[in-house]
C-alpha cells in the first residue's frame, strides 16, 4: 500500500537537475511532497490535487499522473540547500497520509 | 509560536518501562496523526485521530495507545517497551487529510 519511490538516491554536484519518481498500486487521489533535512521534521512541499496537474514552487515542481498513478517531483539547478530526503504521499480512499519509500539526495559542490 | 511540539525530544529508556510522548497543535486542525522514523527512514503512520476521534488504527501493536483528552493534544503511551521500539517518533496535524501536514519536531526514542 506504500508507493514506491526511485531513485532510492540521488547524488548531484550544484546546478544538476534531477527527477524523483512515486509510484502507487492503488489509485492515487492527491500527492504530497516533503522534503526532511537530517535531523529535522518534513516540511511541506505542494500537494497536487488532481491528474494532469503540475506545480512549481520556485525550482522545484511536480507532476501528477492520475491514469498511470505516478507523481513526479522536478530539481532544477539544485543547490546545496536541496539535501535531504524527499518523500511522495498519498491519501487514498481513508483519511490518512501515507509517506513512500523516501529518495535520498546529495547535493555536492 | 511553534505550530505543532512534542515533548521529550529525547528519551532513553530500559526494556520494559511505559513512556508517553506528548503533542500539542496550535494551528487549530482537526486531524492530527503519529508516525515511527525507523533506521531506515521509512515514515511509517501509526495512528489518526479526526477531531478526538480514532479514525484509523493501524496494525501497530496494542501496547501503543493514542490518547486525547482535546482536539489540540494527542499523546501516544507506549507500554512494555521493546528494544524494536527504537525509532524517531513524529506527530503532525492538519486540517483535513488532503491538506498540507504541519510536524513536531520528533521524539528520539532509544531503549536499552
Amino acid at each position: 500500500q506504500q508507493p514506491v519511490q526511485s531513485p532510492q538516491a540521488v547524488i548531484l554536484r550544484e546546478g544538476e537537475d534531477a527527477v524523483i519518481n512515486c509510484s502507487s498500486s492503488k489509485a492515487l487521489y492527491s500527492v504530497h511532497w516533503y522534503r526532511q533535512k537530517h535531523g529535522e521534521a518534513p516540511v511541506f512541499l505542494m500537494i497536487l490535487l488532481k491528474g494532469g496537474e503540475q506545480k512549481g514552487h520556485e525550482k522545484i515542481s511536480a507532476s501528477f499522473n492520475e491514469k498511470k498513478q505516478q507523481s513526479s517531483l522536478y530539481l532544477t539547478a539544485s543547490q546545496l540547500s536541496y539535501s535531504g530526503t524527499y518523500f511522495c504521499g498519498t491519501v487514498y480512499n481513508t483519511d490518512k497520509l501515507i509517506f513512500g519509500t523516501g529518495t535520498r539526495l546529495q547535493v555536492f559542490p | 509560536d511553534t505550530a505543532v511540539s512534542q515533548t521529550p525530544k529525547y528519551l532513553v529508556t530500559q526494556m520494559g518501562n511505559d513512556k508517553s510522548i506528548k503533542c500539542e497543535q496550535n494551528l487549530g486542525h482537526d486531524t492530527m496523526y503519529w508516525y515511527k522514523q525507523d533506521s531506515k527512514k521509512f515514515l511509517k503512520i501509526m495512528f489518526s485521530y479526526n477531531n478526538k476521534e480514532l479514525i484509523i488504527n493501524e496494525t501497530v501493536p496494542n501496547r501503543f495507545s493514542p490518547k486525547s483528552p482535546d482536539k489540540a493534544h494527542l499523546n501516544l503511551h507506549i507500554n512494555s517497551l521493546e528494544l524494536g521500539d527504537s525509532a524517531v517518533y513524529f506527530c503532525a496535524s492538519s486540517q483535513v487529510a488532503y491538506t498540507e501536514a504541519f510536524f513536531g519536531q520528533g521524539t528520539r526514542l532509544t531503549v536499552v
